[in-house]
């Protein structure tokens, strides 16, 4: 399986301002994925990143909010620009296993948003 | 949009009972299906998969049933340790193109007690 860290760990951050979360592999990926996890609750996909090509966002999120980078096989960044308190969550990362289906989680990131 | 608060379902056991945690899926379409385990501050686990043409899978101390009748999946845990205690989060995961997608479920938090 697949070992992925993120960083940074947990961060407080101000009203207005950007963050940006680091996701490493220990392998090569094609697909890695980001998710949010409100505290309490259960994980909602916000995009898939590709190497190679843009990512894919679902319902309800942006590029322009969540920018992803996805510059070679084991590395991506998610942003969260301009944010508010309610953007105050755990962001995870994750990438494929060896089976399509399967996919490994980083441990997390938790923003705080004053 | 996404809720505010704790809507965790949870099961309380005592040290060395059977668990059993259940979830309902909702695509019918599903090709697979997860189960994760999350300790606190951690990103989810992988524990047990079930393709969607068996209607069980064993593991270690870990049964996997799944019901397409009534789109119905449960994870059985044999001799409970306290080391089990976490949040439970079934997921389905789907053909979307080129890759596949999880959806989580709301999680069940499990408490083992000694």
């Amino acid at each position: 399986s697949a070992v992925i860290s993120q960083k940074p760990s947990r961060d407080i951050c101000q009203r207005g301002t950007s963050l940006t979360i680091q996701c490493q592999v220990d392998s090569q990926v094609t697909m890695m994925f980001w998710y949010r996890q409100q505290p309490g609750q259960s994980l909602t996909l916000i995009a898939t990143a590709n190497q190679g090509s843009e990512a894919t966002y679902e319902s309800g999120f942006v590029i322009d909010k969540f920018p992803i980078s996805r510059p070679n096989l084991t590395f991506s960044t998610l942003t969260v620009s301009n944010m508010s308190p309610e953007d105050s969550s755990i962001y995870l990362c994750s990438a494929e296993g060896t089976v399509t289906y399967e996919q490994y989680f980083g441990p997390g990131t938790r923003l705080t948003v004053t | 949009g996404e809720s505010v608060g704790l809507h965790l379902p949870t099961l309380s056991v005592q040290e060395g009972d059977n668990s059993i945690i259940n979830c309902a899926y909702s695509n019918s379409a599903s090709d697979y299906f997860i189960w994760y385990k999350q300790e606190s501050g951690k990103g989810p686990q992988f524990i047990i998969d079930i393709r969607s043409n068996m209607d069980k899978r064993q593991g270690q101390r870990v049964t996997v049933l799944l019901n397409k009748t009534v789109k119905h999946l449960s994870l059985q845990i044999a001799a409970t340790q306290p080391g089990d205690s976490a949040v439970y989060f079934c997921a389905e995961a789907s053909s979307g193109g080129s890759n596949y997608k999880l959806t989580f479920g709301k999680g069940t938090l499990l408490t083992v007690n000694p």
